[in-house]
């Protein structure tokens, strides 16, 4: 069974820019996290999807936003760019929102603002 | 709310020895579940452990163990016979019921070195 793919891997974008990263989960899996890892801050949860609907959401501003699509494909934007947001982005997909399901994480995007 | 507390920032261990990375959380939920995940330099968030608040026994996966105590609200990861490929970032994680299910919460993590 294939894993959590994203892409692109690395990314390096400009102050103001926006931009866009992809997520596929297992299949099967209906359920797709985003999280941002910096070593500031450590690991944040950004938002859940889940057939669709945005479910819950981390604080974080308005320019971070989110949807996943009927094949259970995730996209996370991120518009206007700040120096902060350079980051790992994780994506993990889950079964179910149960507390014993884990979830599984793709190899991340490296987003490099400048 | 929701916290993971992992007091370890880094540890050193030689290889073939066991060695216990600590985690202790906060929660009201009465159900949650505790996690470990292993992340080598190259990013990817790596499965270990899983334990229910309700198991009654610890859990353990091969070389990994978890050492729940509930009342002391603690969740240590036990790695028996350490390799030199476990040397990474290892987090403690959790996960509630509810709206909590759909996230996990995250310690600061404990960076493990692994000395030949």
């Amino acid at each position: 069974k294939a894993g959590v793919t994203q892409t692109p891997r690395y990314l390096i974008k400009t102050r103001g820019q926006q931009v866009t990263l992809s997520c596929s989960p297992i299949s099967g899996h209906r359920s797709v996290s985003w999280y941002q890892q910096t070593p500031g801050q450590g690991l944040q949860f950004l938002f859940e999807y889940f057939s669709e609907t945005q479910r819950n959401k981390g604080n974080f501003p308005g320019r971070f936003s989110g949807r996943q699509f009927s094949n259970s494909r995730s996209e996370m934007n991120v518009s206007t760019l700040e120096l902060g947001d350079s980051a790992l982005y994780l994506c993990a997909s889950s079964f179910a929102d149960r507390v014993s399901y884990e979830q599984y994480f793709g190899p991340g995007t490296r987003l490099t603002v400048t | 709310a929701q916290k993971i507390t992992q007091t370890q920032p880094g540890m050193f261990v030689q290889e073939k020895e066991a060695v216990t990375l600590d985690c202790t959380y906060d929660t009201s939920d009465p159900s949650y579940g505790l996690f470990w995940y292993k992340q080598p330099s190259s990013g990817e968030m790596i499965f270990l452990i899983y334990q229910g608040s309700y198991d009654q026994q610890n859990a353990t996966e091969g070389r990994y163990s978890l050492n729940f105590q509930k009342a002391r609200k603690s969740a240590n990861l036990v790695i028996s016979a350490s390799q030199l490929g476990d040397s990474a970032m290892y987090f403690c994680a959790m996960r509630g019921r509810g709206q909590g299910a759909q996230k996990l919460v995250f310690g600061q993590g404990t960076r493990l070195t692994i000395n030949p």
